[in-house]
């Protein structure tokens, strides 16, 4: 079982940005994938999470209305997008696979490295 | 500011016992929810360390402990090793922000 996210980006503010997160060695649709971010030298903050069986979503309140949380379960990924990215969204931005009747996470992907920077 | 709460950082000698506070509330730990222990080493991602309050994963030592009582929970180490310096952090999940919650994390420091 394991999580397998896309690579580290730079972007400009106000551009757009989709990172992925492919699942393997599991039936992708019978667990919850969440995203996790966590900013230079600080905790561990949960985003949001989605079924990729239904493709429902739930968000944190403070990340609502900031990030999309999308899954294409054909090809076992889920994604976190920005529209127009901050120079505050700067981040390591991680996934992790959540079960249904549970609400542990296990295992994490690697993680993604946002840099917003003019 | 985290929903749960843990000390910023612990310390022992090695071979000590060492325990991690996280405080929580009538809505998340002091209700049904169970909590959930993670391990992170610098540079690296997040590894559960306990589930369900007080289970350990395949391959976490049994000097890995975990309890839950009221709106607190606590992880315990004992005979600590300098392997076991890294950062802690709890999780639950909260009936009021629909979501899951974790605590501020708790960097443990080997003498």
């Amino acid at each position: 079982v394991q999580l397998v996210q896309s690579g580290a980006e730079v972007k400009k503010p106000g551009e757009s940005l989709r990172i992925s997160c492919k699942g393997s060695g599991y039936t992708f649709s019978h667990y919850w994938i969440s995203w996790v971010r966590q900013m230079p030298g600080k905790g561990l903050e949960w985003m949001g999470r989605i079924d990729p069986g239904d493709s429902y979503t739930n968000y944190s309140p403070s990340f609502q209305g900031h990030v999309t949380i999308s899954v294409d379960k054909s090809v076992s990924t889920a994604y976190l997008q920005w529209r127009s990215l901050k120079a505050s969204d700067s981040a390591l931005y991680y996934c992790a696979r959540q079960s249904i009747s549970g609400t542990d996470l296990d295992p994490w992907g690697q993680g993604s490295l946002v840099t917003v920077s003019s | 500011q985290a929903v749960l709460t843990q000390p910023p950082s612990v310390s022992g000698a090695p071979g000590q016992r060492v325990t991690i506070s996280c405080t929580g509330s009538s809505s998340n730990i002091g209700s049904v929810y169970d909590v959930h222990w993670y391990r992170q080493f610098p540079g690296t991602a997040p590894k559960l360390l306990i589930y369900g309050n007080n289970n350990r994963p395949s391959g976490v030592p049994d000097r890995i402990s975990a309890s839950k009582s009221g709106t607190s929970a606590s992880l315990a180490i004992t005979g600590l090793q300098a392997e076991d310096e890294a950062d802690y952090y709890c999780q639950s999940y909260d009936s009021s922000l629909s979501g899951v919650v974790f605590g501020g994390g708790t960097k443990l420091t080997v003498l």
